[in-house]
């Protein structure tokens, strides 16, 4: 238990569904970050939020939209995607401050499947 | 561009040393982290180096050279629970914003057999 928790664990959905991802933590931290692993590629940075505000979207297409409402919640939502999408959803935190601020923690995950 | 290497896969029998190595090319770089992942959970972290030298933690020590852009993760007294996939990652600045961000290898899958 990282103390990032990610929800649903695992989702199948059509390419015309909407869906949302949601990622929760209590830790105190700051700094919120959606990343994407797919079989056999690096994990992909996607969005980065640091007090609510978004200071990174690494070229991600509009079908993924991020909404951070606070710091210690961020979703992503889904709409209109494609079957390579499907991979692990990963969010993380960090303080930005403090002796752990070097240390990004991982939630479990969220299996994406498109269908 | 963002370039980071480590091997694919290795094997090693339950007990002995394995060192993973990983080369990075990277448009800056603000320290060299190595998470851990089973399968099917998050990735925790293992170790950060920023200065060069040697880390240890335990069973794990991680190496750094900023110059040859060259890390390696050693795991000694290996257990069958360190069976995993070791990722190897580099904080770079941010383009677009202050700050900096992690840049991840495909990772290394060891497999530890009896």
């Amino acid at each position: 238990e990282t103390g990032v928790t990610q929800t649903p664990r695992h989702l199948v959905m059509g390419m015309t569904n909407k869906k949302s991802l949601k990622c929760e933590q209590h830790l105190g931290h700051n700094a919120m970050y959606w990343y994407k692993q797919s079989a056999k590629k690096p994990l992909e940075l996607m969005f980065v939020y640091n007090f609510k505000e978004q200071t990174e979207n690494n070229s991600v297409p509009s079908r993924f939209s991020p909404e951070c409402p606070n710091s210690s919640h961020l979703f992503l939502h889904l709409h209109t995607l494609q079957p390579e999408d499907s991979a692990l959803y990963l969010c993380a935190s960090r303080p930005i401050a403090g002796s752990e601020r070097n240390t990004i923690y991982f939630g479990e995950g969220s299996w994406l499947t498109v269908v | 561009g963002q370039n980071i290497d480590q091997p694919t896969e290795m094997t090693a029998t339950e007990g002995a040393i394995v060192q993973i190595n990983c080369t990075y090319q990277t448009s800056g770089f603000n320290g060299l982290f190595w998470y851990q992942q089973h399968a099917g959970e998050a990735p925790t972290f293992l170790s950060y180096n920023v200065l060069d030298g040697l880390e240890e933690k335990g069973r794990f020590s991680s190496f750094l050279s900023r110059s040859k852009g060259y890390s390696y993760l050693l795991l000694k007294e290996l257990q069958m629970k360190d069976s995993a996939s070791y990722l190897c990652a580099v904080r770079v600045p941010m383009i677009k914003a202050a700050g900096n961000k992690l840049t991840f290898g495909g990772g290394t899958r060891v497999l530890v057999k009896p």
